[in-house]
């Protein structure tokens, strides 16, 4: 029983392709998170949703849409790929908002533009 | 700023020896912190946490990490490393902020172990 589950595990694609990125968690947790890390391994915020209302957006190229059917789910779509696109995307949930809660991680989706 | 600062890029350690990873942040109020591993291919996994209390925390794998507010540090050891722990190591800390909270990464640590 995987806890928070991503698809696909790698996503090559071609520049101005629109692709979307999959999540789902099945800890019952309330707020879910979408995570970018570089090649550096930099971990960066991208979007964090609480029952389904978006609570942080970085600063993130409208080109990335977020969306939360529902509290379990949180789907990334992203259009008109660029070559800087091409990173590891983590999707996170956490029981609550609140500072002391920890988060669990998918196992990534290795996005590749090329 | 409010941040959080890991200073080694990588350590290497023999099996057996003893580990000590170093995080520092910078933030004015009490922090929650927390450290987390990730291990090649995969996403982090929680190793412990802290917000207030016994300053040496325990956690999974054999981890355990000491909060030291005049350092303002959280660094994570553990007494004997297997060839097992060999993988990238994150601390975070979480800030508050208009909207509510977010969690900070640094820039993470990669532990080399040798035989």
């Amino acid at each position: 029983d995987t806890a928070v589950s991503q698809t696909p595990k790698y996503l090559v694609t071609q520049m101005g392709n629109d692709k979307s990125i999959k999540c789902e968690q099945n800890l019952g947790h309330d707020t879910m998170y979408w995570y970018k890390q570089d090649s550096k391994k930099f971990l960066k915020i991208m979007f964090s949703y609480n029952n389904k209302e978006l609570i942080i957006n970085e600063t993130v190229p409208n080109r990335f849409s977020p969306k939360s059917p529902d509290k379990a789910h949180l789907n990334l779509h992203i259009n008109s790929l660029e070559l800087g696109d091409s990173a590891v995307y983590f999707c996170a949930s956490s029981q609550s908002l609140g500072q002391n809660y920890g988060y669990t991680f998918g196992s990534g989706t290795r996005l590749t533009v090329v | 700023a409010q941040s959080v600062t890991q200073p080694d890029i990588h350590i290497t350690v023999s099996e057996g020896a003893s580990l000590e990873l170093r995080c520092n942040y910078s933030y004015g109020a009490t922090p929650y912190l927390f450290w987390y591993v990730q291990s090649p291919g995969q996403g982090l996994q929680l190793l412990l946490k802290y917000f207030s209390g016994d300053t040496l925390v325990q956690g999974i794998k054999g981890f355990e990490a000491e909060f030291k507010r005049s350092q303002s540090s959280f660094n994570l050891r553990k007494p004997s490393v297997h060839w097992s722990d060999a993988a990238e190591y994150f601390c975070a800390v979480v800030l508050l902020y208009t909207g509510g909270f977010k969690t900070i990464f640094g820039a993470g640590t990669r532990l080399f172990v040798k035989a």
